[in-house]
């Protein structure tokens, strides 16, 4: 089945700063890859998901990058805010297999 | 449009009890998937149901069962429960099809004691 690695587990950047995490992913035919946000005491929320055919896409300080041929993607969050800070987890699914979630990265933006 | 319910929000059950957890997905959801989320261990996925039929399952044990009732509806039940069985369990629903986006509810918190 899928496996989703994601890095780094914790991540701490300036406010104003860049933030990008990683995840790579094992099965080749994945197709479809989420990003979920999970604020405190709260559920994860998408933020943003590509898919195979795309390579990058972008929802105004948040992008995702696709890299089938390395089998990873990548989320980057730019002029980072207090409100960014957050849990955050990728996922893989091929067609209607189930979503494989990585392990989640915190992120805590420093004022 | 009302989003995913999950009911009870939290409960305490003991060791050795069973538990039931309650999903109404999203209007016109029809595909209903269980997690289970823990400090360490991120979402682990338990089990997926579509038109009534479980169609994904995870690696859990036979204590960990669910079901979907034909207004979509689902429920998952924990039998004979132990401590390492206190999570948060969150429940998605989705509309069928590749590339779906899955929607959670707020989740059930389960302390076991």
């Amino acid at each position: 089945g899928e496996n989703v690695e994601q890095h780094p587990s914790t991540l701490s950047v300036q406010e104003g700063d860049s933030a990008v995490i990683k995840c790579t992913y094992s099965d080749s035919a994945s197709n479809y890859f989420p990003w979920y946000k999970q604020e405190l005491g709260k559920r994860p929320q998408l933020i943003i998901d590509i898919r195979s055919n795309v390579g990058e896409k972008k929802d105004q300080r948040i992008a995702v990058t696709l890299n089938k041929t390395a089998k990873h993607f990548s989320l980057h969050i730019t002029e980072t805010q207090p409100e960014d800070s957050a849990v955050y987890f990728c996922a893989a699914r091929f067609g209607n297999e189930k979503l494989t979630f990585g392990t989640g990265t915190r992120l805590t933006i420093i004022p | 449009k009302a989003g995913v319910t999950q009911t009870p929000r939290y409960l305490i059950k003991t060791r050795g009890q069973q538990v039931t957890l309650s999903c109404s997905p999203i209007s016109g959801h029809r595909s209903v998937s269980w997690y289970q989320q823990t400090p360490g261990q991120g979402l682990q996925f338990l089990f997926e149901y579509f038109s009534e039929t479980q169609r994904n399952k995870g690696n859990f044990p036979g204590r960990f069962s669910g079901r979907q009732f034909s207004n979509s509806r689902s429920e998952m039940n924990v039998s004979t429960l132990e401590l390492g069985d206190s999570a948060l369990y969150l429940c998605a629903s989705s509309l069928p099809g590749q590339g779906r986006t899955i929607y959670f509810g707020e989740g059930s918190w389960l302390t076991v004691v």
